[in-house]
Protein backbone atom coordinates (compact mmCIF):
# COMPACT_ATOMS: atom_id res chain seq x y z
CA UNK A 1 0.00 0.00 0.00
CA UNK A 2 1.49 3.29 -0.89
CA UNK A 3 -0.44 5.55 1.16
CA UNK A 4 -2.22 7.58 -1.68
CA UNK A 5 -5.36 6.43 -2.19
CA UNK A 6 -7.67 7.49 -4.98
CA UNK A 7 -11.65 7.02 -5.42
CA UNK A 8 -13.26 6.18 -7.12
CA UNK A 9 -11.53 2.87 -8.60
CA UNK A 10 -13.85 2.28 -11.72
CA UNK A 11 -15.97 4.73 -13.29
CA UNK A 12 -18.79 4.27 -16.52
CA UNK A 13 -20.21 7.23 -17.81
CA UNK A 14 -21.32 8.48 -21.07
CA UNK A 15 -19.90 10.70 -23.88
CA UNK A 16 -20.04 14.72 -23.40
CA UNK A 17 -20.72 14.28 -19.46
CA UNK A 18 -18.23 15.44 -16.51
CA UNK A 19 -16.64 13.41 -13.98
CA UNK A 20 -14.44 14.29 -10.92
CA UNK A 21 -11.39 11.84 -9.82
CA UNK A 22 -10.42 12.44 -6.34
CA UNK A 23 -6.84 11.65 -4.49
CA UNK A 24 -5.57 11.73 -0.87
CA UNK A 25 -2.02 12.49 -1.08
CA UNK A 26 0.22 10.30 1.59
CA UNK A 27 0.69 11.81 4.94
CA UNK A 28 3.16 14.56 4.84
CA UNK A 29 3.42 14.54 1.22
CA UNK A 30 3.01 18.05 -0.66
CA UNK A 31 3.06 17.45 -4.16
CA UNK A 32 0.23 15.66 -6.31
CA UNK A 33 0.61 14.47 -9.64
CA UNK A 34 -1.86 13.47 -12.09
CA UNK A 35 -1.08 10.46 -14.75
CA UNK A 36 -2.93 8.77 -17.57
CA UNK A 37 -2.08 5.83 -19.08
CA UNK A 38 -4.11 4.59 -22.37
CA UNK A 39 -2.99 1.76 -24.47
CA UNK A 40 -1.86 4.18 -27.56
CA UNK A 41 -0.37 6.67 -25.37
CA UNK A 42 1.10 4.75 -22.54
CA UNK A 43 2.01 6.82 -19.11
CA UNK A 44 1.42 10.40 -19.74
CA UNK A 45 2.35 13.27 -16.96
CA UNK A 46 -0.76 15.82 -16.89
CA UNK A 47 -0.30 18.07 -14.18
CA UNK A 48 1.29 18.96 -10.93
CA UNK A 49 0.34 20.70 -7.65
CA UNK A 50 2.57 21.34 -4.75
CA UNK A 51 1.15 22.59 -1.46
CA UNK A 52 -2.36 24.07 -3.43
CA UNK A 53 -0.42 25.77 -6.59
CA UNK A 54 -0.23 24.49 -9.97
CA UNK A 55 3.76 23.73 -10.18
CA UNK A 56 4.14 22.09 -13.83
CA UNK A 57 1.44 21.21 -16.60
CA UNK A 58 1.92 18.52 -19.19
CA UNK A 59 0.11 16.90 -21.64
CA UNK A 60 -3.48 17.93 -20.70
CA UNK A 61 -6.31 18.73 -22.50
CA UNK A 62 -7.81 22.10 -21.89
CA UNK A 63 -11.48 20.11 -20.89
CA UNK A 64 -9.27 18.84 -18.12
CA UNK A 65 -8.86 20.65 -15.25
CA UNK A 66 -7.86 19.73 -11.47
CA UNK A 67 -6.99 21.53 -7.94
CA UNK A 68 -5.26 20.75 -5.07
CA UNK A 69 -7.34 21.83 -1.74
CA UNK A 70 -6.00 23.34 1.66
CA UNK A 71 -6.05 20.07 3.31
CA UNK A 72 -3.72 18.76 0.07
CA UNK A 73 -5.94 16.55 -1.27
CA UNK A 74 -6.44 16.79 -5.07
CA UNK A 75 -9.09 16.16 -7.49
CA UNK A 76 -9.08 16.12 -11.43
CA UNK A 77 -11.93 17.28 -13.63
CA UNK A 78 -12.50 15.29 -16.73
CA UNK A 79 -15.31 17.42 -19.04
CA UNK A 80 -17.17 17.08 -22.49
CA UNK A 81 -15.81 13.20 -22.31
CA UNK A 82 -15.06 11.54 -25.34
CA UNK A 83 -14.93 7.42 -26.18
CA UNK A 84 -10.94 8.37 -26.22
CA UNK A 85 -10.74 9.40 -22.93
CA UNK A 86 -10.76 5.88 -21.44
CA UNK A 87 -8.04 5.47 -19.58
CA UNK A 88 -6.47 5.03 -15.90
CA UNK A 89 -5.83 7.85 -14.13
CA UNK A 90 -3.10 7.68 -11.86
CA UNK A 91 -3.00 10.35 -8.87
CA UNK A 92 0.65 10.36 -7.64
CA UNK A 93 2.53 11.97 -4.32
CA UNK A 94 6.04 12.82 -3.37
CA UNK A 95 7.30 14.65 -0.06
CA UNK A 96 8.07 17.64 -1.99
CA UNK A 97 8.03 19.34 -5.67
CA UNK A 98 11.27 20.28 -5.49
CA UNK A 99 13.11 21.06 -8.73
CA UNK A 100 16.48 19.61 -7.65
CA UNK A 101 16.14 16.07 -5.79
CA UNK A 102 15.59 12.65 -5.98
CA UNK A 103 12.20 12.12 -4.00
CA UNK A 104 10.44 9.37 -4.65
CA UNK A 105 6.77 9.71 -6.44
CA UNK A 106 4.61 6.86 -5.07
CA UNK A 107 0.80 5.87 -7.05
CA UNK A 108 -2.08 5.25 -5.67
CA UNK A 109 -3.98 2.28 -7.40
CA UNK A 110 -5.71 4.55 -10.51
CA UNK A 111 -9.38 5.12 -11.41
CA UNK A 112 -10.28 3.28 -14.27
CA UNK A 113 -12.36 5.77 -16.67
CA UNK A 114 -14.58 4.13 -19.75
CA UNK A 115 -16.38 6.49 -21.35
CA UNK A 116 -19.46 5.06 -23.55
CA UNK B 1 13.77 16.63 -23.18
CA UNK B 2 14.07 13.87 -20.91
CA UNK B 3 13.64 10.08 -22.20
CA UNK B 4 13.59 6.65 -21.34
CA UNK B 5 13.65 3.88 -24.01
CA UNK B 6 12.73 0.43 -23.34
CA UNK B 7 13.34 -1.79 -26.73
CA UNK B 8 11.85 -4.45 -25.68
CA UNK B 9 8.53 -5.22 -25.57
CA UNK B 10 8.09 -8.86 -23.65
CA UNK B 11 10.88 -10.10 -21.66
CA UNK B 12 10.45 -14.30 -21.30
CA UNK B 13 11.98 -15.52 -18.81
CA UNK B 14 12.05 -19.51 -16.87
CA UNK B 15 11.68 -19.24 -13.11
CA UNK B 16 15.02 -19.53 -11.76
CA UNK B 17 16.99 -18.28 -14.47
CA UNK B 18 18.32 -14.02 -14.48
CA UNK B 19 15.78 -11.48 -15.23
CA UNK B 20 16.94 -8.62 -16.81
CA UNK B 21 14.87 -5.73 -18.14
CA UNK B 22 16.60 -2.92 -20.39
CA UNK B 23 16.30 0.81 -20.48
CA UNK B 24 18.54 3.50 -21.60
CA UNK B 25 18.37 7.72 -20.84
CA UNK B 26 18.26 10.76 -22.64
CA UNK B 27 18.61 13.91 -20.00
CA UNK B 28 20.06 17.06 -20.29
CA UNK B 29 21.55 17.13 -16.53
CA UNK B 30 22.17 14.57 -13.75
CA UNK B 31 19.73 11.70 -14.37
CA UNK B 32 17.23 10.48 -11.76
CA UNK B 33 16.26 7.31 -12.56
CA UNK B 34 13.41 4.81 -11.00
CA UNK B 35 12.29 1.60 -11.66
CA UNK B 36 8.59 0.98 -11.49
CA UNK B 37 6.03 -2.44 -11.31
CA UNK B 38 2.20 -2.92 -12.37
CA UNK B 39 1.09 -6.04 -11.45
CA UNK B 40 -2.46 -6.79 -13.32
CA UNK B 41 -5.53 -4.35 -12.56
CA UNK B 42 -3.31 -2.72 -9.58
CA UNK B 43 -1.47 0.72 -9.38
CA UNK B 44 2.76 1.20 -10.13
CA UNK B 45 4.67 0.45 -6.98
CA UNK B 46 7.73 1.66 -6.57
CA UNK B 47 11.05 -0.90 -6.88
CA UNK B 48 14.23 1.41 -6.90
CA UNK B 49 16.02 4.64 -8.09
CA UNK B 50 19.15 6.18 -8.26
CA UNK B 51 20.31 9.38 -7.45
CA UNK B 52 23.86 9.26 -7.09
CA UNK B 53 26.81 7.24 -5.34
CA UNK B 54 27.35 3.26 -5.94
CA UNK B 55 26.31 2.13 -10.01
CA UNK B 56 24.68 -0.73 -8.38
CA UNK B 57 21.16 -0.06 -6.62
CA UNK B 58 19.29 -2.55 -4.64
CA UNK B 59 15.63 -2.63 -4.41
CA UNK B 60 12.74 -4.72 -3.35
CA UNK B 61 12.00 -8.08 -3.92
CA UNK B 62 15.15 -8.95 -4.52
CA UNK B 63 15.87 -6.62 -7.49
CA UNK B 64 18.94 -4.71 -8.18
CA UNK B 65 19.77 -2.02 -11.02
CA UNK B 66 22.80 -1.28 -12.50
CA UNK B 67 23.72 2.85 -13.48
CA UNK B 68 25.67 3.08 -16.56
CA UNK B 69 27.18 6.52 -17.64
CA UNK B 70 29.14 5.85 -20.36
CA UNK B 71 25.90 3.33 -22.04
CA UNK B 72 22.87 5.74 -20.41
CA UNK B 73 21.84 2.94 -19.35
CA UNK B 74 19.76 1.76 -16.00
CA UNK B 75 19.28 -2.08 -16.74
CA UNK B 76 16.65 -4.08 -14.06
CA UNK B 77 18.11 -7.07 -12.87
CA UNK B 78 16.97 -10.18 -10.46
CA UNK B 79 19.66 -13.14 -9.81
CA UNK B 80 16.37 -15.62 -9.68
CA UNK B 81 13.44 -15.14 -11.32
CA UNK B 82 9.83 -16.46 -9.54
CA UNK B 83 6.23 -16.76 -11.50
CA UNK B 84 4.88 -13.89 -9.19
CA UNK B 85 7.48 -11.43 -10.99
CA UNK B 86 5.42 -11.71 -14.14
CA UNK B 87 4.00 -7.85 -14.39
CA UNK B 88 4.82 -4.73 -16.37
CA UNK B 89 7.91 -2.56 -15.38
CA UNK B 90 8.80 0.76 -16.24
CA UNK B 91 11.75 2.77 -16.50
CA UNK B 92 11.48 6.72 -15.77
CA UNK B 93 14.13 9.74 -15.34
CA UNK B 94 13.91 12.97 -13.75
CA UNK B 95 16.25 15.76 -15.19
CA UNK B 96 17.94 17.77 -12.09
CA UNK B 97 17.69 20.55 -14.83
CA UNK B 98 14.27 22.49 -12.84
CA UNK B 99 11.93 19.33 -14.53
CA UNK B 100 10.67 17.52 -11.83
CA UNK B 101 7.99 15.64 -13.46
CA UNK B 102 8.57 11.67 -14.26
CA UNK B 103 9.32 10.68 -18.23
CA UNK B 104 8.06 6.84 -18.36
CA UNK B 105 9.15 4.39 -21.05
CA UNK B 106 6.55 2.23 -23.03
CA UNK B 107 6.62 -0.42 -20.37
CA UNK B 108 8.28 -4.34 -20.73
CA UNK B 109 5.62 -6.85 -19.53
CA UNK B 110 8.09 -9.93 -18.43
CA UNK B 111 6.65 -13.35 -18.31
CA UNK B 112 8.42 -15.80 -16.02
CA UNK B 113 7.91 -18.96 -16.89
CA UNK B 114 7.32 -22.16 -14.31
Amino acid sequence: DSGVTQTPKHLITATGQRVTLRCSPRSGDLSVYWYQQSLDQGLQFLIQYYNGEERAKGNILERFSAQQFPDLHSELNLSSLELGDSALYFCASSASGDRVGGNTIYFGEGSWLTVV
Amino acid sequence: AQSVAQPEDQVNVAEGNPLTVKCTYSVSGNPYLFWYVQYPNRGLQFLLKYITGDNLVKGSYGFEAEFNKSQTSFHLKKPSALVSDSALYFCAVRDSHGNNRLAFGKGNQVVVIP
